[in-house]
């Protein structure tokens, strides 16, 4: 079993949406929890941390951590084409951040 | 905001040559890490410092080492390249926020390494 699971994707939204994104993970004691935005060919940049359970709301981005089910979920309202991209899930175990291999989002006019 | 900058973006070097990678932040971190990427595999941790002169092997350090002579500053050496070290090869760094260690890690650009 892997560590951090993403579905690969490609998840196909129209524009105006909300797009779901799912990580699950495996490491119980993990206590902090990152999604990162990769664009092609660039380098992955933070968007969201989440540390307790419930939800964080930061613009059109909300992410969800549930600990006893071990998930991470990303919301993002108002899908634009802008945001297609790849999502990292990562979470912190001992020592090092785990990364999910990402989940691919593509969002159509 | 954070700053990550690496040495190239792009970079071409034959088998069996030495190559360096320069990774360099401007936020005082105390922390830095540098993976590699492939497709399929995801990120994948080669080496950390979590201070000057200290490293740490990640999962994969095998053909690389590391040096951190200054803080801000994060080497990754591959000794002998060879072609299944083709890859995009990224830096991080993290520090304290609010006082208190911080687990967000901010990543530099990318160095795009093809072995020939």
């Amino acid at each position: 079993q892997k560590e951090v699971e993403q579905n690969s994707g490609p998840l196909s939204v129209p524009e105006g949406a909300i797009a779901s994104l799912n990580c699950t993970y495996s490491d119980r004691g993990s206590q902090s929890f990152f999604w990162y935005r990769q664009y092609s060919g660039k380098s992955p940049e933070l968007i969201m941390s989440i540390y307790s359970n419930g939800d964080k709301e930061d613009g059109r981005f909300t992410a969800q951590l549930n600990k006893a089910s071990q998930y991470v979920s990303l919301l993002i309202r108002d899908s634009q084409p802008s945001d297609s991209a790849t999502y990292l899930c990562a979470v912190h175990g001992f020592q090092k951040l785990v990364f999910g291999t990402g989940t691919r989002l593509l969002v159509s006019p | 905001d954070v700053k990550v900058t690496q040495s190239s973006r792009y970079l071409v070097k034959r088998t069996g040559e030495k190559v360096f990678l320069e990774c360099v932040q401007d936020m005082d971190h105390e922390n830095m890490f540098w993976y590699r990427q492939d497709p399929g595999l995801g990120l994948r941790l080669i080496y950390f410092s979590y201070d000057v002169k200290m490293k740490e092997k990640g999962d994969i350090p095998e053909g690389y080492s590391v040096s951190r002579e200054k803080k801000e500053r994060f080497s990754l050496i591959l000794e002998s390249a060879s072609t299944n070290q083709t890859s995009m090869y990224l830096c991080a760094s993290r520090g304290f926020r609010g006082g208190r260690s911080s687990y967000e890690q901010y990543f530099g650009p990318g160095t795009r390494l093809t072995v020939t």
